[in-house]
């Protein structure tokens, strides 16, 4: 079975400043994806980012970008640039492939995320 | 255009009655999954419906159940409620990407 590991339960970062949420995997398929969720009070999940395992280049979508290492099972978050409407939950996700029919998604505990101004 | 549209919002339920949540898709989804999110967890895969039968089931006992419409919409039914099943329900839907959009969940309180 995956397991998805975040090892830092709280981060905080100032405003304006670049932060990195750390996750870590377990895994002996070779083909899957990697998500980031926020979570923010509003408790509605919205994916941040993913990463399909069989890309090398690192995802990036605006300010948020990753650092994926397949060998190391390694998938960090960057946040540049730090905004208060950041500040929330982030989750870990890893999900198998093998094709559309597969939507079960394996999450991490969370880091939660303050935004000092 | 709507998105994931879950409902109650909030409820409170006494050990040993039953629960049902309903979930109403995105527009084009036919695809709906299930989680438990406890307090301070990240969610946990319950189940998930296509084509009006369950395709995918996590580690969670028969007392939980789910139905899919003809519409697409979906619901939860969890029997025998117990202490440990208080949690934030979400409901996900899918296009058939694989990519999933949630609700703002359902709270279950259960005393």
């Amino acid at each position: 079975a995956q397991t998805v590991t975040q090892s830092q339960p709280e981060m905080s970062v100032q405003e304006a400043e670049t932060v990195t949420l750390s996750c870590t995997y377990d895994t002996s398929e070779s083909d899957y994806y990697l998500f980031w969720y926020k979570q923010p009070p509003s408790r509605q999940m919205i994916l941040v980012i993913r990463q399909e395992a069989y890309k090398q280049q690192n995802a990036t979508e605006n300010r948020f970008s990753v650092n994926f290492q397949k060998a190391a099972k390694s998938f960090s978050l960057k946040i540049s640039d730090s905004q208060l409407g950041d500040a929330a939950m982030y989750f870990c996700a890893y999900r198998s492939g093998g094709g559309g029919s597969n939507y079960k998604l394996t999450f991490g505990k969370g880091t939660l995320l303050t935004v000092n101004p | 255009d709507a998105g994931v549209t879950q409902s109650p919002t909030h409820l409170i339920k006494t050990r040993g009655q039953q629960v049902t949540l309903r979930c109403s898709p995105k527009s084009g989804h036919d695809t709906v999954s299930w989680y438990q999110q406890a307090l301070g967890q990240g969610p946990q895969f319950i189940f998930q419906y296509y084509e009006e039968e369950e395709r995918q089931r996590g580690n969670f006992p028969d007392r939980f159940s789910g139905h899919q419409f003809p519409n697409y919409s979906s619901e939860l039914n969890v029997n025998a409620l117990l202490l440990g099943d208080s949690a934030l329900y979400l409901c996900a839907s899918s296009p058939g990407t694989g990519e999933l959009f949630f609700g703002e969940g359902s709270r279950l309180t259960v005393l």
